[in-house]
């Protein structure tokens, strides 16, 4: 079946910080993958997205490349900020199951001056 | 353009009432999805609109839960009785077409608690 795994949290971090939060995932066939965020008091927003192996989805200084070879989409960000505190979901698609997205747990991230 | 708009944001119920949780598409969007996570969980898929007609509904988790788009507008989430449960935050989201090419927009969510 299709399923998502995704670093659990919360963490915590200093701004300027690097950050990476691990994302792997199991698919039959080709899906697409995707960040999506969740900032306080908002709704879920697309961060970033790879739609085939060996693409860098990038966005907001955030990146993560779709690895076929271990199954993974690891979100990082080089400095982060303050205002990066939110939830960040990890997700697939398959176009054939209607674009269906099998998410993850969340990981929270919360970042301190 | 309007986002998806989800309404009530926030219910506080009790156990065996009725809520119904309403979602305005983006305008033109002709795919309508529910989702829900329960507190700590993954994110979960319900069910899938295209205009008026239930494209999948696979996820739902048991007929206490009733989803509508008539006239393949707004969609409503009915669900009744209400169990403890249920509480989670309830997400709608839309697109216009289907494929890895169309974005999809998601709502703020409705939080539910049922107390």
């Amino acid at each position: 079946g299709n399923s998502v795994t995704q670093m659990e949290g919360p963490v915590t971090l200093s701004e300027e910080a690097f950050l990476t939060i691990n994302c792997t995932y199991t698919a039959t066939g080709y899906p697409s993958l995707f960040w999506y965020v969740q900032y306080p008091g908002e709704g879920l927003q697309l961060l970033l997205k790879a739609t085939k192996a060996d693409d860098k989805g990038s966005n907001k200084g955030f990146e993560a490349t779709y690895r076929k070879e271990t199954t993974s989409f690891h979100l990082e960000k080089g400095s982060v900020q303050v205002s990066d505190s939110a939830v960040y979901f990890c997700a697939l698609s398959k176009v054939y199951t209607g674009n269906q997205f099998y998410f993850g747990t969340g990981t929270s991230l919360t970042v301190i001056p | 353009e309007a986002g998806v708009t989800q309404f009530p944001s926030h219910s506080v119920i009790e156990k065996g009432q009725t809520v119904t949780l309403r979602c305005d598409p983006i305008s033109g969007h002709d795919n309508l999805y529910w989702y829900r996570r329960v507190m700590g969980k993954e994110i979960k898929f319900l069910l899938h609109f295209v205009k008026e007609s239930k494209q999948d509904e696979s996820g739902m988790p048991n007929n206490r839960f009733l989803a509508e788009r008539t006239g393949g507008t707004y969609s409503t989430l009915k669900v009744q009785p209400a169990e403890l449960e249920d509480s989670g935050v309830y997400f709608c989201a839309s697109s216009r077409g289907r494929g890895s090419g169309n974005t999809i927009y998601f709502g703020e969510g409705s939080w539910l608690t049922v107390v």
